[in-house]
């Protein structure tokens, strides 16, 4: 099974909205990163928190990270149209060596 | 600096047919990986590797072999062709993976749009 869950599995929201989506965990994490999927394109690295780290920023994203709840959270401000893309989460489960994706998020942002 | 490439970006097989999708970095990257991307189901790992000479088995290695006898590359072999593995392949790498902190950036290729039939 995977180890990160995000949440919303979708979500649609005018220009210039916020955008949050979250990601749950099982276990024990060193670090948790986010990535964006472009329609038909390879992932890119967004940012990573590490497991000392309660929040991040990034430009127009933030990040932040409950390890006693498991989740973490990926807010982008002010939304763009370039903005519509799929959103992952990867951690590393517990000791082994695999940074592992959850189910992603597709976001769109409407004119 | 070509970072993460992948051959070839499409492929055709049909069920029983073997092949190797290619993987090469040029970032002296120690640790890569293989995923394969089905809709709704995010990115499943099946291959990882921590250095040259290591290899070990990710969610769903079943109908997959890889190698890494290079730093470089870290070709995928499919043994034996199903509908199943229908799928988009992606390899990635990252700079090593260390104990007690995990792994940094991982850098993404294109991917490989396979099909079986």
């Amino acid at each position: 099974s995977q180890q990160g869950e995000e949440d919303p599995q979708a979500l649609s929201i005018q220009e210039g909205e916020n955008a949050t989506m979250n990601c749950s965990y099982k276990t024990s994490i060193n670090n948790l990163q986010w990535y964006r999927q472009n329609s038909g394109r390879g992932l890119v690295h967004l940012i990573l928190i590490r497991s000392n780290e309660r929040e991040k920023h990034s430009g127009r994203l933030r990040v932040t990270l409950d390890t006693s709840k498991k989740s973490s959270s990926l807010l982008i401000t002010a939304s763009r149209a370039a903005d519509t893309a799929s959103y992952f989460c990867a951690t590393a489960a517990g000791g082994a060596q695999k940074l592992v994706f959850g189910q992603g998020t597709r976001l769109t942002i409407n004119p | 600096n070509a970072g993460v490439t992948q051959t070839p970006k499409f492929q055709v097989l049909k069920t029983g047919q073997s092949m190797t999708l290619q993987c090469a970095q040029d970032m002296n990257h120690e640790y890569m990986s293989w995923y394969r991307q089905d809709p709704g189901m995010g990115l499943r790992l099946i291959h990882y590797s921590v250095g040259a000479g290591i290899t070990d088995q990710g969610e769903v290695p079943n109908g997959y072999n890889v190698s890494r006898s290079t730093t470089e590359d870290f070709p995928l072999r499919l043994l034996s062709a199903a509908p199943s593995q229908t799928s988009v392949y992606f390899c990635a790498s990252s700079y090593r993976w260390t104990a007690g902190i995990g792994t940094d950036t991982q850098y993404f290729g294109p991917g490989t749009r396979l099909t079986v039939l």
